[in-house]
C-alpha cells in the first residue's frame, strides 16, 4: 500500500538555526498538509497546500514558516530560526482530494528538538 | 470556531471489555467525523469515518455513529484487546469552512490489559 515518508526520523538543532523537514506524499495526491503534536498534547493543524500555493493556514504558520514542493515529489516544511517552542512531532499528510471528502493518510513524523 | 471534545485519558481497560470513547463536536457546518489511531512511536490511522448524519463508520471491530443531534461521534468496540492499547483522536473536516484542514481533539490514551 502506498505510503507518505517522511526524513528525517529525529532532527536535533539549536535554536536560532534553520530547519528543513522532509516529505513525500502519496504519488497521485494533490492535497499536502503539515501538523504538529507538542509532546502529550493535541494534534495541531499547521498548512495546507494545494495546486502550488497554500490553501489554508493556521495562526501557528507565522513567518517562520514556509513550504515548497520543489520537485513535484517532495513537501518540505521551513522553519527558519527555530525557537525552544518549537520543539514537536511534524506529520506531513496527502490526500487525493480535500480532507472533508477523502482520507488524509499520515507520514510517521519528524521528531523536531530544539536546544 | 469549529471543535472537537473527547473524553480525557488516560482509559484502562482488561482485556474484552466493551469500549466507550466520547466525542462531541462544534461545527458551524456539516463536518467530515473522523476518529485516528497513534500507536506507540508511529503516526497518525485513519480508522473510521462517517461523512453524513446517521452514518455509521466502522473498522476492525470499532464503529462509531454521525449523531447530528446530539453532535456526537463517540467510539465504541464491543471486545478490546492488549492490541487496541494506542491513542485515539476524535477529528472532523468541515466543508464549509473550506475543508482543507482536519481539526484534532486532545487524543484520549487507552491501555488494555491481558
Amino acid at each position: 500500500e502506498p505510503e507518505v515518508t517522511q526524513t528525517p526520523s529525529h532532527q536535533v538543532t539549536q535554536m536560532g538555526q534553520e530547519v528543513i523537514l522532509r516529505c513525500v506524499p502519496i504519488s497521485n495526491h494533490l492535497y499536502f498538509y503539515w501538523y504538529r503534536q507538542i509532546l502529550g498534547q493535541k494534534v495541531e493543524f499547521l498548512v495546507s497546500f494545494y495546486n502550488n500555493e497554500i490553501s489554508e493556514k493556521s495562526e501557528i504558520f507565522d513567518d517562520q514558516f514556509s513550504v515548497e514542493r520543489p520537485d513535484g515529489s517532495n513537501f518540505t516544511l521551513k522553519i527558519r530560526s527555530t525557537k525552544l517552542e518549537d520543539s514537536a512531532m511534524y506529520f506531513c499528510a496527502s490526500s487525493a482530494r480535500e480532507p472533508s471528502t477523502d482520507t488524509q493518510y499520515f507520514g510517521p513524523g519528524t521528531r523536531l528538538t530544539v536546544l | 470556531g469549529n471543535s472537537v471534545t473527547q473524553m480525557e485519558g488516560p482509559v484502562t481497560l482488561s482485556e474484552e471489555a466493551f469500549l466507550t470513547i466520547n466525542c462531541t463536536y462544534t461545527a458551524t457546518g456539516y463536518p467530515s467525523l473522523f476518529w485516528y489511531v497513534q500507536y506507540p512511536g508511529e503516526g497518525l490511522q485513519l480508522l473510521l469515518k462517517a461523512t453524513k448524519a446517521d452514518d455509521k463508520g466502522s473498522n476492525k471491530g470499532f464503529e462509531a455513529t454521525y449523531r447530528k443531534e446530539t453532535t456526537s461521534f463517540h467510539l465504541e468496540k464491543g471486545s478490546v484487546q492488549v492490541s487496541d492499547s494506542a491513542v485515539y483522536f476524535c477529528a472532523l473536516s468541515d466543508p464549509h469552512t473550506g475543508g482543507f484542514k482536519t481539526i484534532f481533539g486532545a487524543g484520549t490514551r487507552l491501555f488494555v490489559k491481558a
